[in-house]
């Protein structure tokens, strides 16, 4: 399978506590976002790379929030202190930045802190 | 965060009849993009559109990009069971990053 892949597809974890998710975007994919969709709502940007580097940064990405990637492959998102609030999907998707611009989505991380 | 004005917010249809849903902005994007999204899944994508006025089709789906390139419609005809779930409209911005719409909930009965 070559397409976006995330990791893990479920995550429930005590409020206060660290949490880390992982995004394998589509090979040769030089531009990779990340998305936070609640219940009923549309997705909404939260960052974006191209390669290796951090492009934008939503406002809705707080100081607990922060996204690496490191070698301009995978990328990790760290939620730190999770708060109820933080309760959604996180998903990632990835396109190139010429040509085919379309972007593709992973399966999503779905976050349920108690 | 900000989204798009989506409508209708959801649609109750019998199998066999044609679906129109559309989308409006009030910022001008690049591309228009329309995904489907099943329960617990990622967005699949389904057509995009690269230049104002452009008409697209893929299958029974045809989407329109607008001349004002503030709005974008999705056409589905002859629905069928496997096309319920919830649609979503997103702009692509000047500086790359997609914006979203509020979504339409498709429901199609047998």
């Amino acid at each position: 399978d070559t397409g976006v892949s995330q990791n893990p597809r479920h995550k429930i974890t005590k409020r206060g506590q660290n949490v880390t998710f992982r995004c394998d975007p589509i090979s040769e994919h030089n531009r990779l976002y990340w998305y936070r969709q609640t219940l009923g709502q549309g997705p909404e940007f939260l960052t974006y790379f191209q390669n290796e580097a951090q492009l934008e940064k939503s406002r809705l990405l707080s100081d607990r929030f922060s996204a690496e990637r490191p070698k301009g492959s995978f990328s990790t998102l760290e939620i730190q202190r999770t708060e109820q609030g933080d309760s959604a999907m996180y998903l990632c998707a990835s396109s190139f930045t010429t040509g085919s611009t379309e972007a593709f989505f992973g399966q999503g991380t779905r976050l349920t802190v108690v | 965060g900000q989204q798009l004005n989506q409508s209708p917010q959801s649609m109750f249809i019998q199998e066999g009849e044609d679906v129109s849903m559309n989308c409006t902005s009030s910022s001008i994007f690049n591309t228009w993009l329309w995904y489907k999204q099943d329960p617990g899944e990622g967005p699949v994508l389904l057509i995009a559109l690269y230049k104002a006025g452009e008409l697209t089709s893929n299958g029974r789906l045809t989407a329109q990009f607008g001349i004002t390139r503030k709005d974008s419609f999705l056409n589905i005809s002859a629905s069928i069971p496997s096309d319920v779930g919830i649609y979503f409209c997103a702009g692509r911005t000047n500086t790359d990053k997609l914006i979203f719409g509020t979504g339409t909930r498709l429901q199609v009965f047998p």
